[in-house]
C-alpha cells in the first residue's frame, strides 16, 4: 500500500495519560498535515510540515499537543495529559510541494477515546 | 482564515436520480476547491477538485462547478448508485501558500434503492 498510513488505528486511554500517534506519508510527498475530526464534523486543521519544518500550528493545538517530523519522513503527534475533550479521529494527510501540490491524501486515521 | 458553509446537511435521492451539494467560501484568494467522500469508518477520499481558472470539471458521473464571483461551488452526481451513499465534504484552502484546508460540515447522502 503506497498511501498514507497511520498507527495505531484505535487508541483507548485513561484521562491524564500521554499518547503518541504515528503517520507515514506518501513517500514522494514532502508536505504533511495533521487534522482532527469529531463526530458529524469535517476535519479541522491542526498543524503542517514541509519536510522537517513545522510551518504552522492552529490555535486548536494547545500546549499539550506536540508534533514532530524529525527527518522529513514520518511524523508523530503526541498528546500529553489527555482530556475527554481530546477524543476524536486524528487524521494525517500528505501532499507534494510541486506539480499537483494542492491535492491532499488522507490516512485512515487514529481514533482516540479518552475514558 | 477561510469560512466554508455546506448545504444540505442530509440528502436522500432515489437511485438513478441526480444529487447536488453546494458550498460557499469567504476568502476570495482561494484558488483550489476539492471534494472528499467519506464512507463510514474510512478515510476522506479525494474524488474531484477544481482550480479557479475553470468553471466546471467532469469525471464520469461527478462534476464540480465554480462561481468565483459569487464564491460558491457545487458537486453534482448524476445517475446515482447505492455505492454513492456516504458523507461528502467540500473544502477551500487558506494561508500564505493555500496549503491548509477548511472543510465544510459535510452532507450525508443516502441513495434509496
Amino acid at each position: 500500500d503506497t498511501g498514507v498510513s497511520q498507527d495505531p488505528r484505535h487508541k483507548i486511554t485513561k484521562r491524564g495519560q500521554n499518547v503518541t500517534f504515528r503517520c507515514d506519508p506518501i513517500s514522494e510527498h514532502n508536505r504533511l498535515y495533521w487534522y482532527r475530526q469529531t463526530l458529524g464534523q469535517g476535519p479541522e486543521f491542526l498543524t503542517y510540515f514541509q519536510n522537517e519544518a513545522q510551518l504552522e500550528k492552529s490555535r486548536l493545538l494547545s500546549d499539550r499537543f506536540s508534533a514532530e517530523r524529525p527527518k522529513g519522513s514520518f511524523s508523530t503527534l503526541e498528546i500529553q495529559r489527555t482530556e475527554q475533550g481530546d477524543s476524536a479521529m486524528y487524521l494525517c494527510a500528505s501532499s507534494a510541494s510541486t506539480g499537483r501540490r494542492l491535492e491532499a491524501f488522507f490516512g485512515q486515521g487514529t481514533r482516540l477515546t479518552v475514558v | 482564515g477561510e469560512n466554508v458553509e455546506q448545504h444540505p446537511s442530509t440528502l436522500s435521492v432515489q437511485e438513478g436520480d441526480s444529487a447536488v451539494i453546494k458550498c460557499t467560501y469567504s476568502d476570495s484568494a482561494s484558488n483550489y476547491f476539492p471534494w472528499y467522500k467519506q464512507e463510514l469508518g474510512k478515510r476522506p477520499q479525494l474524488i474531484i477538485d477544481i482550480r479557479s481558472n475553470v468553471g466546471e470539471k467532469k469525471d464520469q458521473r461527478i462534476a464540480v462547478t465554480l462561481n468565483k464571483t459569487a464564491k460558491h461551488f457545487s458537486l453534482h452526481i448524476t445517475e446515482t448508485q447505492p455505492e454513492d451513499s456516504a458523507v461528502y465534504f467540500c473544502a477551500a484552502p487558506w494561508g500564505f501558500g493555500n496549503e491548509k484546508l477548511t472543510f465544510g460540515t459535510g452532507t450525508r447522502l443516502t441513495i434509496i434503492p
